[in-house]
């Protein structure tokens, strides 16, 4: 089946600078790669997904991209502000039927 | 819309005992799905449904059962709990079934305790 892996675990970033976070899948067949925020005692919520015939996709401050050959996938967050303090899922499927999921990063934000 | 609802919020069990987790959705989706979620593993697939009377399992299926007998409602069994079920516990819907999966809402969860 599908495997995920997902880098780094944690991650910190001044208020204003960059956060990159990378996935990498194993089956070529998946075609659907979403992102997920979950804040402390939260579920899991969707902030951008991207589908495979599609190489980026942005919404604001948030984009993502998808290099199909190299099968991984990275979110690309800039202008990071405290609010954006979290946990971030990596996750890919090849149908509504299976989706895996990466370990997560706990990305802090400092003033 | 109340989105994806689970109840109860909290669960502590003995070991052997079984319960029920239940979810429910109201935004009429055919895909409904059980994750656990264990300190640094992200989320495993336990079971899912992709509509009223059809479930299939997932990652980590041993241990639970489902059913789907409506199209809101999609309860998780534990028949006998092992503290190795000690986990938070997020069911999620989407209304994509074809070849590309749509976008799935998740429940705020349920955390189990089995002593």
């Amino acid at each position: 089946g599908e495997n995920v892996e997902q880098h780094p675990s944690t991650l910190s970033v001044q208020e204003g600078d960059s956060a990159v976070i990378k996935c990498t899948y194993s089956d070529s067949a998946s075609n659907y790669f979403p992102w997920y925020k979950q804040e402390l005692g939260k579920g899991p919520q969707l902030i951008i997904d991207i589908r495979s015939n599609v190489g980026e996709k942005k919404d604001q401050r948030i984009a993502v991209t998808l290099n199909k050959t190299a099968k991984h996938f990275s979110l690309h967050i800039t202008e990071t502000q405290p609010e954006d303090s979290a946990v971030y899922f990596c996750a890919a499927s090849i149908l509504a039927r299976d989706m895996r999921f990466g370990a997560g990063t706990r990305l802090t934000v400092k003033p | 819309n109340a989105g994806v609802t689970q109840t109860p919020k909290f669960q502590v069990l003995k070991t052997g005992q079984s319960m029920t987790l239940q979810c429910a959705q109201d935004m009429n989706h055919e895909y409904m799905s059980w994750y656990r979620q264990d300190p640094g593993m992200g989320l495993r697939l336990i079971h899912y449904s992709v509509g009223a009377g059809i479930t299939d399992q997932g990652e980590v299926p041993n241990g639970y059962n489902v059913s789907r007998s409506t199209t809101e409602d999609f309860p998780l069994r534990l028949l006998s709990a092992a503290p190795s079920q000690t986990s938070v516990y997020f069911c999620a819907s989407s209304s994509g079934t074809g070849v590309l999966t749509d976008t799935q809402y998740f429940g705020p969860g349920t955390r189990l305790t089995v002593l």
